[in-house]
């Protein structure tokens, strides 16, 4: 069983380009959550998916970030026009759909770095 | 409304001593926390987990954490340090939603980084 995949591990893009951050959670989870960490700093959330649902994403900067869970492939974390101040990691999770343990198993993250 | 306090945010112990690391947390519902552990350039992994059963949790490496409601405190320890454990460490909180009985958002402190000297 194949834990969360992100992809790519690296990313660079220049200024005003688009960033896709892909994450395929673990085989049977619906719900998926996307964070970002600063350097020197915790994981910041940013926003909670089922599957072809956004169910919570008060983390989220209100402009040029976007995230979606479709009912096929993986969640898409989208950062349009991109600025030095978005490189950072992301982190995406996965945890069941159902149970009182809310364990969330977290992918290797992917570094992006905006030049 | 969540939020976790980690009350060190770098510390050094010697190899073979031991290691506290403090936490405490604010939950408007019943809690779970847990304890993550990042090494440079990896991704997280779960030391260990409390979900309102034993207090004490037993996690990988020799870790272990005790929750104590009264102090809202979710300490981190391990009887002797190893040099494979520095790295940094967070402790997280995560609301249970009564009415789902699903997830809520994580929430991270900010990280202690340890140290581990010969």
């Amino acid at each position: 069983n194949a834990g969360v995949m992100q992809n790519p591990r690296h990313l660079v893009r220049r200024r005003g380009q688009e960033a896709r951050l892909r994450c395929s959670p673990m085989k049977g989870h619906s719900h998926v959550y996307w964070y970002r960490q600063l350097p020197e700093e915790g994981l910041k959330f940013m926003v909670y998916l089922q599957k072809e649902n956004i169910i919570d994403e008060s983390g989220m900067p209100k402009e040029r970030f976007s995230a979606e869970f479709p009912k096929e492939g993986p969640s898409i974390l989208r950062i349009q026009q991109v600025v030095r101040g978005d490189s950072a990691a992301y982190f995406c999770a996965s945890s069941p759909r159902y149970g009182e343990n809310t364990e969330a198993f977290f992918g290797q993250g992917t570094r992006l770095t905006v030049v | 409304a969540q939020s976790v306090t980690q009350l060190d945010s770098h510390v050094s112990v010697s190899e073979g001593t031991p290691v506290l690391l403090r936490c405490n947390y604010s939950s408007s519902y019943s809690p779970s926390l847990f304890w993550y552990v990042q090494h440079p350039n990896k991704g997280l992994q779960l030391l260990l987990k409390y979900t309102s059963a034993a207090t004490l949790v037993k996690g990988i490496n020799g870790f272990e954490a005790e929750f104590k409601k009264s102090e809202t405190s979710f300490h981190l320890t391990k009887p002797s340090a190893h040099m494979s454990d520095a790295a940094e460490y967070f402790c997280v909180v995560s609301d249970q939603l009564i009415n789902t009985g699903t997830a809520s958002k994580l929430t991270f402190g900010t990280g202690t980084r340890l140290q581990v000297t010969l």
